[in-house]
């Protein structure tokens, strides 16, 4: 079993849309969870940082984290065409040492 | 935040010839890994890079062909050794300020053997 789970999608969704992307893990020992937005041909960008549970927002993104579940959301909301990008779960922390886990990456793709 | 500045940003290598990726962080950071990302997957984390020490290898990565270089808390190389068509990939740098903090990334190296 993978350390971090993440459906690879496609995702396609018109502009204005609410986008729900999510991650699942195995290992309870994670604390500190991230979201990261990549565009093709370029690097990661962070996008959200998470300790332990609870929710997070920054402006039109949110992050939860269902510890109990193993369990990671990011909802974009009134999703733009400039969303459309690879985005990446990580987690790290606990017995994990000083590695981070990431997801496969959900293919994300906001129709004009 | 961390800014990272990576380069070169691509190369076209022929085979059997090296290459060595430079990492800059605009801080002092704790912790510096290398991934590789294979087009449309995720990243493989190739190796920790030390400051002042050897790196740390993950499994399938040994140093004679990925050797790495960390003489500061600011820089990092990784060299990619007697290339084949099979090291073709984005290589990238990411940092950490410290431990169990958000890691960020260069724009990464993408490297074509031929």
């Amino acid at each position: 079993q993978k350390e971090v789970e993440q459906d690879p999608g496609p995702l396609s969704v018109p502009e204005g849309a609410i986008v729900s992307l999510n991650c699942t893990y195995s290992n309870s020992a994670f604390q500190y969870f991230m979201w990261y937005r990549q565009y093709s041909r370029k690097g990661p960008e962070l996008l959200m940082y998470t300790y332990s549970s609870g929710n997070k927002e920054d402006g039109r993104f949110t992050a939860q984290v269902d510890k109990s579940s193993k369990y990671i959301s990011l909802f974009i909301r009134d999703s733009q065409p400039s969303d459309s990008a690879t985005y990446l779960c990580a987690m790290s922390g606990g017995n994990t040492g000083n590695q981070f886990y990431f997801g496969t990456g959900t293919s994300l793709t906001v129709i004009p | 935040s961390a800014v990272i500045s990576q380069k070169p940003s691509r190369d076209i290598c022929q085979r059997g010839t090296s290459l060595t990726i430079q990492c800059q962080v605009d801080s002092q950071v704790t912790m510096m890994f290398w991934y590789r990302q294979q087009p449309g997957q995720s990243l493989t984390l190739i190796a920790t890079a030390n400051q002042g020490s050897e790196a740390t290898y993950e499994s399938g990565f040994v140093i004679d062909k990925f050797p790495i270089s960390r003489p500061n808390l600011t820089f990092s190389t990784l060299t990619v050794s007697n290339m084949s068509p099979e090291d073709s990939s984005i290589y990238l740098c990411s940092a950490a300020s410290q431990i169990n903090t958000e890691a960020f990334f260069g724009q990464g190296t993408r490297l074509t053997v031929v």
